[in-house]
């Protein structure tokens, strides 16, 4: 049974589409997040979700729209897709706090062509 | 704010070599401290953690201790293998329900036979 699992594994699209990327998990957590990996493997928060409520949006462009239907589930929504947004989505929970560490997903690698 | 600061690498080393990775931090408080480690093409995995001062996390022969009066926690394995060759990441935890785990920017690590 896989934890925290996202999909498309990978998504290969075109420049001014618009794509969204799934993720799910399984263990019960309250808290949902997105982060970003670059070519340089550097990893970058974009959102977190506590409970559904929104609790961490970083300098994201507006293109960028997180939604969570309830603690499960967490979905990225992008729109007009650009080059520079090709990269490696994560997504991960945790419990409430944090402060026992995330458990991740696979990631989705994306590539804007 | 807070702050993760890791060895550059890529790091090369033989089987059976010792391995330590430095990672220092800053932050406010007393935060958990984590390694991840990321394999080829996968999510990252929780490799160990500590919450608090003199700490010691263990796992896969992996230890890394919580320093506060030098605010480190250094990764260490005494003898590696080809299938430690990963991406090595230290993180400092949240403090509060849906706050960001702060990554350093990752080591490269690669054993070679």
């Amino acid at each position: 049974d896989t934890a925290v699992s996202q999909t498309p594994k990978y998504l290969v699209t075109q420049m001014g589409n618009d794509k969204s990327i799934k993720c799910e998990q399984n263990l019960g957590h309250d808290t949902m997040y997105w982060y970003k990996q670059d070519s340089k493997k550097f990893l970058k928060i974009m959102f977190s979700y506590n409970n559904k409520e929104l609790i961490i949006n970083e300098t994201v462009p507006n293109r960028f729209s997180p939604k969570s239907p309830d603690k499960a589930h967490l979905n990225l929504h992008i729109n007009s897709l650009e080059l520079g947004d090709s990269a490696v989505y994560f997504c991960a929970s945790s419990q409430a706090s944090g402060t026992e560490g995330y458990t991740f997903g696979s990631g989705t690698r994306l590539t804007v062509v | 704010g807070n702050s993760v600061t890791q060895m550059e690498g890529p790091v090369t080393l033989s089987e059976e070599a010792f391995l330590t990775i430095n990672c220092t931090y800053t932050a406010t408080g007393y935060p958990s401290l984590f390694w991840y480690v990321q394999y080829p093409g996968e999510g990252l995995q929780l490799l160990l953690k500590a919450t608090k001062a003199d700490d010691k996390g263990s796992n896969k022969g992996f230890e890394a201790t919580y320093r506060k009066e030098t605010t480190s926690f250094h990764l260490e394995k005494g003898s590696v293998q080809v299938s430690d060759s990963a991406v090595y990441f230290c993180a400092l935890g949240p403090k509060a329900a849906g706050n960001k785990l702060t990554f350093g920017g990752g080591t490269r690590v690669l054993v070679k036979p």
